[in-house]
């Protein structure tokens, strides 16, 4: 069966540091990948999304970039992280464009 | 661009109600609508998946409807419990490489 991990759980990072958060998919071959992003009491935000090795589209201007380096493994990263890029971080797999999203349990980020 | 919206916001309930969660969006070319749930601190857990060919999908005491032409979707939660307590996310799923748009979540409270 598939599964997704996602790590840290949590992160307490200061402003101007850098970061990099990992996911990891399981038991399926060249799955569409996923970052989104949850501000608090909110929905979910779709910050990048991966359809292949090397294959990254942003959705939102912002002070992170993603990559993918390994057909199940998408990072999310940023070089000098700002206060407002706290929140919930939620990396999901899926099998194709129409079929079933899956999350990971999330990574809570707080920038102090 | 897509708009997913959920009401109510929030909901509190005694024990052994029977619930209804409403989710609207604005285009109707889906692929497909998820209905999650989401306990506080962690990530979303998969409920229900309504293909844009179907119209109700259920699993156990849950039941979701779709109307894809009205932009409307459905939670039906029977005899509700305490362990229902939860934020319930829907999101649609449309475009390249199947992006997902989520409402904002209506959060629930089963009290004992």
């Amino acid at each position: 069966s598939q599964t997704i991990h996602q790590w840290p759980a949590t992160l307490v990072q200061p402003v101007g540091s850098p970061l990099s958060l990992e996911c990891t998919v399981e038991g399926t071959s060249n799955p569409n990948l996923y970052w989104y992003r949850q501000a608090a009491g909110r929905g979910l935000q779709l910050l990048f999304y991966s359809v292949g090795i090397g294959q990254i589209s942003s959705e939102v201007p912002q002070n992170l970039s993603a990559s993918r380096p390994q057909d199940r493994q998408f990072i999310l990263s940023s070089k000098k992280l700002l206060l407002s890029d706290s929140g919930f971080y939620l990396c999901a797999w899926s099998a194709g464009q129409s079929t079933e999203a899956f999350f990971g349990q999330g990574t809570r980020l707080t920038v102090v | 661009k897509q708009e997913v919206t959920q009401i109510p916001a929030a909901l509190s309930v005694p024990e052994g109600e029977n619930l209804v969660l409403n989710c609207s969006f604005t285009d109707s070319a889906i692929y497909n609508l998820q209905w999650f749930r989401q306990d506080p601190g962690k990530g979303l857990t998969s409920l229900l998946l309504i293909q844009s060919s179907q119209r109700e999908q259920t699993s156990g005491r849950l039941n979701a409807s779709l109307d894809k032409s009205s932009g409307r979707s459905t939670l039906y939660i029977a005899a509700s419990q305490p362990g229902d307590s939860a934020t319930y996310l829907c999101a649609v799923k449309a475009g390249a490489a199947g992006k997902s748009t989520f409402g904002d979540g209506t959060t629930l409270t089963v009290k004992p």
